[in-house]
């Protein structure tokens, strides 16, 4: 019972170094999201794909790519990381035809920084 | 963008006490939805609101869709150390593109000492 799957769980960063969170979902979802999620701020959209080859930037888009794989994989990346961009990230799913707002997340990846 | 804001931030709960938070917007939501997390976890759907004045419960969970639709609370009743969490409200706009949530602050819900 797999759901919505992230790595890494835990990445460390200098400045101007990249990486890429990876998401997998075995749900048959069509959309999928990343969300980041910092103190008091709630998780604010950074992009999301409401299907298969499309990508759409949400509220905070800047500093980050996405790409949608395939229908299973969605991956955020960092190109140059700042310090800023410290912050727990969500990867989730949900299915395009229930339209009840039910996002199923993974457990989240904490990347610092320094 | 839309903004929802949520209240109180925290709180402390006494085992068997009842409590209550709630979300406002400035806009017009078509859904509401009340979201769980857990320490180390993602969050988990507790409560979908599809109309306005709509009460739904939960088990020892009970949510409101606010008549003007800009507005929601949660209340729990009997509250037990497995309460402990942060909880979110979220919105969302009719036929949103991607279904696309917008989030509140969250309320963080902990034990008193």
């Amino acid at each position: 019972n797999a759901g919505v799957t992230q790595t890494p769980k835990f990445q460390v960063l200098k400045t101007g170094q990249s990486m890429t969170l990876q998401c997998a979902q075995d749900m048959n979802h069509n959309s999928m999201y990343w969300y980041r999620q910092d103190p008091g701020m709630g998780l604010r959209l950074i992009y999301y794909s409401a299907s298969e080859g499309t990508t759409d930037k949400g509220e905070v888009p800047n500093g980050y790519n996405v790409s949608r794989l395939n229908k299973r994989e969605f991956s955020l990346r960092l190109e140059s990381a700042a310090p800023s961009q410290t912050s727990v990230y969500f990867c989730a799913s949900s299915g395009r035809d229930l339209n009840t707002g039910e996002l199923f997340f993974g457990e989240g990846s904490r990347l610092t920084v320094l | 963008g839309q903004q929802l804001n949520q209240s109180p931030q925290s709180m402390f709960i006494q085992e068997g006490e009842d409590v209550s938070m709630n979300c406002t917007s400035s806009s017009i939501f078509n859904t509401w939805l009340w979201y769980k997390q857990d320490p180390g976890e993602g969050p988990v759907l507790l409560i979908a609101l599809y109309k306005a004045g709509e009460l739904t419960s939960n088990g020892r969970l009970t949510a409101q869709f606010g008549i003007t639709r800009k507005d929601s609370f949660l209340n729990i009743s009997a509250s037990i150390p497995s309460d402990v969490g942060i909880y979110f409200c979220a919105g969302q706009l009719f036929k949103a593109a991607g279904n696309k949530l917008t989030f509140g602050g969250g309320t963080r819900v902990l034990v008193k000492p």
